[in-house]
């Protein structure tokens, strides 16, 4: 079984400041992790996902996320915030693939607000 | 290249009535899964269709069922409607031997239940 949880329901930053978005993830198999965003009344994009290839993945709009198998950890970063990342962050987790596609397990979600 | 699409946008409906929903999954795609996010919720797993079989299914009960058609578009169908099904319905498709389980999802259709 998997699980996902996201730390801060709200994070704020300021604009040009850096974003750290959490993640810990609990699995019993070598997870695939994934980070969605959420645009308001629109569907989840995706952001960049860890499929067991390198631990530092980069995504789109200047995203990257570290997996930690450690820490059990998937956090989220951009070094500068832009006013435009102010949006809904939903980190999620899947076994991975075996004879088949398999279900997204999602956590609580993230809203990330950008101040001027 | 079409993305996931889903129909309709909107939609209102009493308690006790029955509704179905409607995904056409981006082009190339053979499987689709439906997800129900409620307000300030992550998207919970209903279920998961490929070759017209449901192949997983979340905690949900059996008012909820699906369908997939040979073009693989498929339907979501909720009976019997509760004042708590009212969320929004995403619609993510895949392929099912795409071996980084990434899912693609459409704008979603909300719902609500009075």
């Amino acid at each position: 079984a998997q699980s996902v949880t996201q730390l801060g329901s709200h994070v704020s930053v300021s604009e040009g400041a850096l974003v750290l978005l959490r993640c810990n993830y609990s699995s019993s198999v070598p997870p695939y992790l994934f980070w969605y965003v959420q645009y308001p009344n629109q569907g989840l994009q995706l952001l960049l996902k860890y499929t067991s290839a390198a631990t530092l993945v980069k995504g789109i709009n200047g995203f990257e996320a570290e997996f930690k198998k450690s820490e059990t950890s998937f956090h989220l970063t951009k070094p500068s915030a832009h006013m435009s990342d102010a949006a809904e962050y939903f980190c999620a987790v899947s076994a991975p693939y075996i004879q088949g596609a398999q279900k997204l397990v999602f956590g609580q979600g993230t809203r990330l607000t950008i101040n001027p | 290249d079409a993305g996931v699409t889903q129909s309709p946008t909107h939609l209102i409906k009493t308690r006790g009535q029955q509704v179905t929903l409607r995904c056409s999954p981006k082009s190339g795609h053979d499987t689709v899964s439906w997800y129900q996010q409620a307000l300030g919720q992550g998207p919970q797993f209903i279920f998961q269709y490929y070759e017209e079989e449901e192949r997983q299914r979340g905690n949900f009960p059996d008012r909820f069922s699906g369908h997939q058609f040979p073009n693989y578009s498929s339907e979501l169908n909720v009976n019997a409607l509760l004042l708590g099904d009212s969320a929004l319905y995403l619609c993510a498709s895949s392929l099912f031997r795409g071996r980084s389980n990434e899912q693609f999802f459409g704008p979603g259709t909300r719902l609500t239940v009075l």
